[in-house]
């Protein structure tokens, strides 16, 4: 069974760009969660769907990150424009019916 | 709201000896715990998971962690590590859901940091 799949793997960026993850959960999980690692912390939750509906997006700072599950499958995280403190990695996860949830990767992030 | 305290932020010790990593978290509803280990450049992976019934719970790699509800503990141990037990480990909680089932959102801690020495 194929694994949650994240791209990029790294990104630099300098600062005010924009970028955008990608998450591919595993197939038949309707629960994708976005997480936020910064460096010497544990993971933070950014948003979590439930197939294609937002179930919880509270810590997401809404006026500059973005995310999108179309077609309750895949995901997009972006954030536009970037600062420093954005610096992290990017962890996906997804679980079939809020049950045990499995990690991608992750994606890391470093904005100069 | 939950939080997780996880103690020492490093732990070195030699391999073949025994090690504890301490988690103490903070709920005022009951809540399901977790260990996850990431080795670099990886994933978090599920070590060892407690939900109900015994609060002794094991993995297949030796770990196990002992669920204490009146100090609200979850520490980590194995009575003997190897070179690749080196990883950085997360103790994490969720609330428990209602009588539907499922997991709520995963709170972390800030991570242990287990480095083992020949």
């Amino acid at each position: 069974e194929a694994g949650v799949a994240q791209s990029p793997r790294y990104k630099i960026i300098e600062k005010r760009q924009s970028v955008a993850f990608w998450c591919n959960p595993i197939s038949g999980h309707a629960t994708l969660y976005w997480y936020q690692q910064i460096l010497g912390q544990g993971p933070k939750l950014l948003i979590q769907f439930q197939n294609n509906g937002v179930v919880d997006d509270s810590q997401l700072p809404k006026d500059r990150f973005s995310a999108e599950r179309l077609k309750g499958v895949d995901s997009t995280l972006k954030i536009q424009p970037a600062k420093l403190e954005d610096s992290a990695v990017y962890l996906c996860a997804s679980s079939s019916n809020r049950g045990q949830q499995y990690f991608g990767p992750g994606t890391r992030l470093t904005v100069t | 709201a939950q939080s997780v305290t996880q103690l020492d932020s490093q732990v070195p010790v030699f391999e073949e000896a025994p090690v504890e990593l301490r988690c103490n978290y903070s709920s005022s509803v009951s809540v399901y715990l977790f260990w996850y280990v990431q080795y670099p450049n990886q994933g978090l992976q599920l070590l060892l998971k407690y939900l109900s019934g015994s609060t002794l719970v094991e993995s297949i790699n030796g770990f196990e962690a002992e669920f204490n509800k009146s100090q609200t503990s979850f520490h980590l141990r194995k009575p003997s590590v190897h070179i690749s037990d080196t990883a950085e480990y997360f103790c994490a909680v969720s609330r428990r859901t209602s009588s539907s089932g499922g997991y709520n959102k995963l709170i972390f801690g800030a991570g242990t940091r287990l480095a083992v020495h020949p």
